[in-house]
């Protein structure tokens, strides 16, 4: 079973400046992960696969990079709608199955 | 627009049955595999199970094997997730989620729907 770990659990950062979130696997990906952005009370909404590649409408201020074992979300210049929970998904594995990390939570600072 | 629109949450007892409904639009549904994916109480995510487009292969997670059964019926453009003997670890909001699939993988979930709650509790 493939665990995936997510830090900082949460972070703090004022509007316009960047944040960086990591996501590590306890095994290789390759480049096989996911990023969602969840607010409260919506559904997740996905901003990157392939470890760094943009979803249909995402924003360029997302990016996404990384491979193996070690991967980071960087959000370049925050804006207010960004703050959220953000969650990792590993593909690496299917069948049988995908994971998510436990998430971060960017509040503002 | 695409929409996915689930039913059928609710309060249900320990052991109990329910069934859940997720009605697509918008998009070609019979070309996509589809998910569920949970979401228990200010928690985390867990995917759940999948379909693919003829309903001929299903993939579930370990906790859920033997217990729920996902299938779809391409004419009404609806997947179904069928809960047997429910317990209180079951609790969550369950969402439908289209698969997005890059070059034969299936990578992630590109579009979901608002959720529906199931909550098992004496």
């Amino acid at each position: 079973e493939i665990v995936m770990t997510q830090s900082p659990a949460s972070l703090s950062v004022s509007p316009g400046e960047r944040a960086t979130l990591s996501c590590r696997a306890s095994q290789s990906l390759g480049s096989n992960l996911a990023w969602y952005q969840q607010k409260p009370g919506q559904a997740p909404r996905l901003l990157i696969y392939g470890a760094s590649t943009r979803a249909t409408g995402i924003p360029a201020r997302f990016s996404g990079s990384g491979s193996g074992t070690e991967f980071t979300l960087t959000i370049s210049s925050l804006q207010s709608e960004d703050f959220a929970v953000y969650y990792c998904q590993q593909y690496n594995n299917w069948p049988p199955g995908f994971t998510f990390g436990p998430g971060t939570q960017v509040d503002i600072k | 627009e695409v929409q996915l629109v689930e039913s059928g949450g609710g309060l249900v007892q320990p052991g109990g049955s329910l069934r859940l409904s997720c009605a697509a639009s918008g998009f070609s549904f019979s070309s996509y595999w589809m998910s569920w994916v949970r979401q228990a109480p200010g928690t985390g995510l867990e995917w759940v199970a999948n379909i693919k487009v003829d309903g001929r292969e299903q993939y579930y997670v370990d906790s859920v094997k033997g217990r729920f059964t996902i299938s779809r019926d391409n004419a009404k453009n609806s997947v179904y997730l069928q809960m047997n003997s429910l317990r209180a670890e079951d609790t969550a909001v369950y969402y439908c989620a289209r698969d997005l699939v890059v070059r034969g993988v299936i990578t992630s979930f590109d579009c979901w729907g608002q959720g529906t709650l199931v909550t098992v509790s004496a």
